[in-house]
């Protein structure tokens, strides 16, 4: 079975624009969470999504947003990028939408910001 | 709320040493426990864990047991080696009240180096 992936690997980007990243979980997952992992702050959770609905939400601005289509795939969108959001950003999907269950990983979203 | 706490790193050991990496955790109700590692330039792979009280989670060589009575959730390996160098994470879940669907919360990461 497939890995989850994440599109585009890496991606350079100038303050202010705006960035959306891809998320595809492993086939029959359907939650999604999506998480920021920078030196400073660790890893740190920015949202999941669940039936294309978002059921829970980390403690970022609104420039955070995501989606998630019917077929589970995700996205995440960063508006008015600054330099503090240059962060490896990671997806990761789990198997069942209720309790406490194990998540997998895709291998990141490595965005720099200029 | 929940946090994990995990030991100071980094680790430097010689190949074939015992490897211990602590790791413990505040939550109300059962929470979940799990261990992660990180390789340079890839995401998280988990590595194993456990989900109720005395549980012991293994996997390559590696173990943990879940104690409720000391919040604790250890990690372990009997002999490590050069490619076991990495970032483990600790982590819970925790979905008590319903609150905290998909959401790990995560210790701070303990870098291990193995030298040959």
């Amino acid at each position: 079975k497939a890995g989850v992936t994440q599109t585009p690997r890496y991606l350079i980007k100038t303050r202010g624009q705006q960035v959306t990243l891809s998320c595809s979980p492993i086939s029959g997952h359907r939650s999604v969470s999506w998480y920021q992992q920078t030196p400073g702050q660790g890893l740190q959770f920015l949202f999941e999504y669940f039936s294309e609905t978002q059921r829970n939400k980390g403690n970022f601005p609104g420039r955070f947003s995501g989606r998630q289509f019917s077929n589970s795939r995700s996205e995440m969108n960063v508006s008015t990028l600054e330099l503090g959001d240059s962060a490896l950003y990671l997806c990761a999907s789990s198997p069942e939408g209720h309790g406490a269950r194990e998540q997998y990983f895709g291998p990141g979203t490595r965005l720099t910001v200029t | 709320g929940n946090s994990v706490t995990q030991m100071e790193g980094p680790v430097t050991l010689s190949e074939e040493a015992f490897l211990t990496i602590n790791c413990t955790y505040t939550a109300t109700g059962y929470p979940s426990l799990f261990w992660y590692v990180q390789y340079p330039g890839e995401g998280l792979q988990l590595l194993l864990k456990a989900t109720k009280a005395d549980d012991k989670g293994s996997n390559k060589g590696f173990e943990a047991t879940y104690r409720k009575e000391t919040t604790s959730f250890h990690l372990e390996k009997g002999s490590v080696q050069v490619s076991d160098s990495a970032v483990y994470f600790c982590a819970l879940s925790n979905n008590a009240g319903g609150t905290s669907y998909g959401k790990l919360t995560f210790g701070q990461g303990t870098i291990l180096t193995v030298h040959p």
